[in-house]
């Protein structure tokens, strides 16, 4: 049984560059999160994709978008990346039985470093 | 707003000697809470979900309880290989999951 699979698995930009990361759920989910965890804090969510669009939304600007596929597989597109946002970005899929309930799991990360 | 915070930020125990994680929240109607090992680097790892008060889950030696204001993860006998990082999740019946900044903990030998 595959779990979520993340690509790549490091990445170093520059400050202004934009980056795209990618997701696939595991195997029989249909939702998928992407969270930012920094160094030695816990993950802050960012949004959550659903039938190929965004129904919730963490306090992350515009600059930090996303799409679902057809298949369930989703990015994560970072736009005018500041030194802030290096961070490991982690992929959760669950499949969707009701808000608040639905067990997620994650994705191994992606690593991304912004110089 | 939401908030969870994790107790202690830091653990270090000998190998066989028990111990527990709390996980402290404020929410506006609990719905679930999970918790999760992290090792280095690497994405959460799920462990147990909790839905009320009263309700325990256990998996080898780990056990989860929860209360209506705290969860704990005890941990009997741990070994080396139970060394990582612990967090707690917490969600009020939205799309958003609310994370703690986690238990480091470290099992000597």
């Amino acid at each position: 049984d595959a779990g979520v699979t993340q690509s790549p698995t490091h990445l170093i930009k520059t400050r202004g560059q934009q980056v795209t990361l990618r997701c696939s759920p595991k195997s029989g989910h249909d939702t998928v999160s992407w969270y930012q965890q920094a160094l030695g804090q816990g993950p802050q969510f960012i949004f959550q994709y659903y039938e190929e669009e965004e129904r919730q939304r963490g306090n992350f600007p515009d600059r930090f978008s996303g799409h679902q596929f057809p298949n369930y597989s989703s990015e994560l597109n970072v736009n005018a990346l500041l030194l802030g946002d290096s961070a490991l970005y982690l992929c959760a899929s669950s499949l969707d039985l009701a808000p608040g309930y639905n067990e997620q799991f994650f994705g191994p990360g992606t690593r991304l470093t912004v110089l | 707003e939401d908030q969870v915070t994790q107790s202690p930020e830091a653990l270090r125990l000998q190998e066989g000697e028990s111990s527990s994680l709390n996980c402290s929240y404020t929410v506006s109607g609990l719905r679930g809470l999970f918790w999760y090992r992290q090792d280095p680097g690497k994405g959460p790892e799920f462990l147990f979900t909790l839905y009320s008060a009263g309700e325990e889950k256990e998996k080898e030696r780990l056990k989860a309880t929860l209360t209506k204001k705290e969860s704990f993860l005890h941990i009997t006998a741990p070994k080396p290989e139970d060394s990582a990082t612990y967090l707690c999740a917490v969600n009020s019946g939205t799309y958003k999951y609310i994370f703690g900044t986690g238990t480091r903990l470290k099992v000597l030998a």
